[in-house]
């Protein structure tokens, strides 16, 4: 089966800039995750999909990163604007999520860097 | 919230085992994985266990959870160049937490 999609897979932005990344998961996968992995650190969870709709966005900051899966496949990212402290490797998840033990397949990421 | 704690790195020899630890702190974790990262690419899922078990073996992987101390930790065995990653051990309760991962260099 194909893997988790990802687009870019690099992006160079100066700060005050808006960027906008794009995540297919794998087919027939309800559950879908954005996460922020700073270098040297383990991703945190930014944002849970199921289906369409939020399961979990606390950790999120909403003054300036939004997501969105529109008709419960493909999901975008974005941040707006993006400060220096947004460099990061940002990676989408899906998992088949009434299936334990749950895992989650990965993409490769996107690797930010705001100068 | 939740805590998930790892050593940064660890060198071993070709052919030596490998034995990396983490702690957590959610006792309600029920679930516990270990995931291996490559350089520049995502996450993948080596193995987990339920955390009503103590050990699960799976090849050259072997997994001991200490619940009470809320220890858990991966042996290699027979560890070899290819096994050289970053790894992350990740509790679930509500939601997954990662660990800040662990680099192994296996050295030839």
């Amino acid at each position: 089966e194909a893997g988790v999609a990802q687009s870019p897979r690099y992006k160079i932005i100066e700060k005050r800039q808006s960027v906008a990344f794009w995540c297919n998961p794998i087919s027939g996968h309800a559950t879908l995750y954005w996460y922020q992995q700073i270098l040297g650190q383990g991703p945190k969870l930014l944002i849970q999909f199921q289906n369409n709709g939020v399961v979990d966005d606390s950790q999120l900051p909403k003054d300036r990163f939004s997501a969105e899966r529109l008709k419960g496949v493909d999901s975008t990212l974005k941040i707006q604007p993006a400060k220096l402290e947004d460099s990061a490797v940002y990676l989408c998840a899906s998992s088949p999520s009434r299936r334990v033990p749950y895992e989650q397949y990965f993409g490769p990421g996107t690797r930010l860097t705001v100068t | 919230g939740e805590d998930v704690e790892q050593s940064l790195f660890l060198s071993v020899r070709e052919g030596d085992s490998s034995v990396i630890n983490c702690t957590y702190t959610d006792s309600s974790s029920t679930y516990l994985y270990w995931y291996k990262q490559e350089p520049g690419a995502g996450l993948q899922l080596l193995t987990y266990i339920f955390s009503n078990m103590d050990m699960k073996q799976d090849q050259r992987l072997t997994v001991l959870l200490n619940k009470k101390d809320k220890h858990l930790s991966l042996r290699i065995a027979d560890t070899q160049t290819g096994d050289s990653a970053i790894y992350f051990c990740a509790e679930r309760y509500q939601k997954v937490t990662f660990g800040t991962g662990t680099k192994l260099q296996v050295i030839p």
